[in-house]
């Protein structure tokens, strides 16, 4: 069964500094990977998705993700974090055609 | 830009009673998708469906059912609810597996 791991529960980063959030995940065949973000009460926004091709996946709002096979990792990254990124973001992996395994989400803080 | 709305964004229920959760896309997508998202557990998928009339259940689906009458609207239903399905509650709809979902902004739903 596939299943994913956010290691942390949050992130504190300040405004400027790189930032990243950290995504493992576990599953049988190729994995097909998302991050999504929540503001509060919110839904799910779509960030980006790793299905093949480039290990370097760009998404919206200036994030990227890098996919690393060896270490079954999907970290989220950001070159220069603004407070406005501060919210709650999940790493997902697809389960067939059955929707999506979530972990359970990495409050990231961005300190002015 | 697609468009996942679902009826309420707040409900509060007495235990017993049933409970009717409604979402709409707008998008024409086959794949709809019923969450439920608890602090520190993430999102848990309740039931999807491929199609008009066709359902699946996913990790969660005892104490729920769903309806999809309609391409564009599928329906989360609480037989007889109960303290324990005190929770948020997100919709979704996608094109297809690899594809992102899209979400409401969810419903909370207490019950009393």
């Amino acid at each position: 069964a596939q299943s994913v791991a956010q290691p942390e529960d949050q992130v504190n980063v300040a405004e400027g500094n790189p930032l990243t959030v950290k995504c493992t995940y576990s599953v049988s065949g190729n994995p097909y990977l998302f991050w999504y973000v929540q503001y509060p009460n919110r839904g799910l926004q779509f960030l980006l998705k790793y299905i093949t091709g480039d290990n370097l996946v760009k998404g919206s709002y200036g994030f990227e993700a890098e996919f690393n096979k060896s270490q079954t990792s999907f970290h989220l990254k950001k070159p220069s974090a603004l407070v406005s990124d501060s919210a709650l973001y999940f790493c997902a992996v697809r389960r067939g055609a059955d929707g999506l395994t979530f972990g359970k989400g990495t409050h990231l803080i961005i300190q002015p | 830009d697609v468009k996942v709305t679902q009826s309420s964004r707040y409900l509060v229920k007495r235990t017993g009673e049933k409970v009717f959760l409604e979402c709409v896309q707008d998008m024409d997508h086959e794949n709809m998708f019923w969450y439920r998202q608890d602090p520190g557990l993430g999102l848990r998928l309740i039931y999807f469906s491929y199609d008009v009339k066709m359902k699946e259940k996913g990790d969660i689906p005892e104490g729920y059912s769903v309806s999809r009458e309609k391409k564009e609207r599928f329906s989360l239903i609480l037989e007889s609810a109960s303290t324990n399905q005190t929770s948020m509650y997100l919709c979704a709809s996608s094109s297809g597996a690899s594809q992102p979902q899209h979400f409401g902004d969810g419903t909370r739903l207490s019950i009393l």
